[in-house]
């Protein structure tokens, strides 16, 4: 079965505003990652945050990490009509040499 | 980070046929893998594929239904056997990143439809 929910399932803001989405795990992992997919293509990866790390940052975007709750957030801010695309967590799980992907969230940035 | 290339880019087949898809990598990797999109859907891993072993498949994946060859450190197959429509998803292969954390990069995807 998934590894990650994530929610929303979809997302529909205004350009400029800031998104959030949320994914939660089950199990132990290493890190925690995401993605993002334009129109059924390949996933680029956007960030990685490890199990020791509460906070990260990379231009627009801020991940969060809370391993009591299993839990994640992928904030975009200043959001632009560029960022419409889906975007997935993946977990990377202790003792497995693989990565587990949540449902996605499909983020749509209206101009 | 690596260039990942897939062929065909996309397919319409007729059931019962089978389809290889090819995976090349801009450099040598350890671990390939395997991923089914089905549409709307998240990535469902299919496979491992390690040069110069089986590969390893996931529950629900069997060998037969979805062959896999590596015969080198670039390269890798994925056959989808007596294909159904059913099938039809996409089908992506990615590779670790040198860096290490499990980072994957994704080919650009194959889509197929099978009818």
């Amino acid at each position: 079965s998934q590894q990650g929910e994530e929610d929303p399932q979809a997302l529909s803001i205004q350009e400029g505003e800031n998104a959030t989405m949320n994914c939660s795990y089950k199990t132990s992992i290493n890190n925690l990652q995401w993605y993002r997919q334009n129109s059924g293509r390949g996933l680029v990866h956007l960030i990685l945050i490890r199990s020791n790390e509460r906070e990260k940052h990379s231009g627009r975007l801020r991940v969060t990490l809370d391993t009591s709750k299993k839990s994640s957030s992928l904030l975009i801010t200043a959001s632009r009509a560029a960022d419409t695309a889906s975007y997935f967590c993946a977990t990377d799980l202790k003792g497995a040499q693989k990565l587990v992907f949540g449902q996605g969230t499909r983020l749509t940035i209206n101009p | 980070s690596a260039v990942i290339s897939q062929k065909p880019s996309r397919d319409i087949c007729q059931r019962g046929t089978s389809l290889t898809i090819q995976c090349q990598v801009d450099s040598q990797v350890t671990m390939m893998f395997w991923y089914r999109q089905q549409p709307g859907q998240s990535l469902t891993l299919i496979a491992t594929a390690n040069q110069g072993s089986e590969a390893t498949y996931e529950s629900g994946f069997v060998i037969d239904k979805f062959p896999i060859s590596r015969p080198n450190l670039t390269f890798s197959t994925l056959t989808v056997s007596n294909m159904s429509p059913e099938d039809s998803s996409i089908y992506l292969c990615s590779v670790d990143s040198v860096g290490g954390g499990n980072t994957q990069y994704f080919g650009p995807g194959t889509r197929l439809t099978v009818l």
